[in-house]
């Protein structure tokens, strides 16, 4: 069965620092999210994209975040300048679009902002 | 968003069934309900959704009451693997690609 990939794993980085999280979606699928999950809380929506343009963002996807589907099939964020309070599972979905409503998600990254 | 209330968590015994309440007092009837499951240290996984009829799939059924005011997804037959929090989320319709808004969700323990 196809599925969600997202690497790494688990990122570490310095407070200020960028970091870009990787996601290679199910092949067909047409809509793209990213959410988060900051230890022990809620699974939080961050952004929606489809046909290379955001379709909805939270507050929570200010300017130092950005997204980007460089070469049609990797599906990254970025976040600039890195805030202890980023540091959370990075969860990527998609969605094949065209009727049917399933929400496909990866494995997550998890990322230590210290 | 219409919202929905699940207990906090819930114990079950191994193979036995598992019924896990959703109240979605304020919901329309555009609102389709469905339910995502989050294994632990996993992404979210679909698990089933329905409009007005009651569901059934390969990993549970869903029974939603009459007037759509509540729903309870069951699992026939609990295993070990089934523990995971449970989430259930109102959607606006069954062809969007809108997010998905998770609440706190309900933790399942298989026992033994």
């Amino acid at each position: 069965e196809p599925e969600v990939t997202q690497t790494p794993s688990h990122q570490v980085t310095q407070m200020g620092q960028e970091v870009i999280l990787r996601c290679v979606p199910i092949s067909n699928h047409l809509y793209f999210y990213w959410y988060r999950q900051i230890l022990g809380q809620k699974v939080e929506f961050l952004v929606s994209f489809y046909n290379n343009e955001i379709s909805e963002k939270s507050e929570i996807f200010d300017d130092q975040f950005s997204v980007e589907r460089p070469d049609g099939s990797n599906f990254t964020l970025k976040i600039r300048s890195t805030k202890l309070e980023d540091s959370a599972m990075y969860f990527c979905a998609c969605l094949k679009g065209g009727g049917t409503d399933t929400q496909y998600f990866g494995p997550g990254t998890r990322l230590t902002v210290l | 968003d219409a919202k929905t209330t699940q207990p906090n968590s819930m114990e079950s015994n191994e193979e036995e069934p598992v019924h896990l309440p959703c109240n979605h007092s304020t919901i329309s009837g555009t609102d389709y309900i469905h339910w995502y499951r989050q294994l632990p240290s996993q992404g979210p996984e679909y698990v089933i959704h329905g409009l007005t009829s009651n569901v059934n799939n390969r990993m549970a059924s869903l029974a939603i009451a009459e007037d759509r005011k509540s729903s309870t997804l069951i699992l026939h037959r609990a295993t070990l693997r089934d523990a995971a929090v449970y989430y259930c989320i109102l959607r606006i319709s069954n062809f969007g690609n809108e997010k998905l808004t998770f609440g706190t969700g309900t933790r399942l323990t298989i026992i033994p």
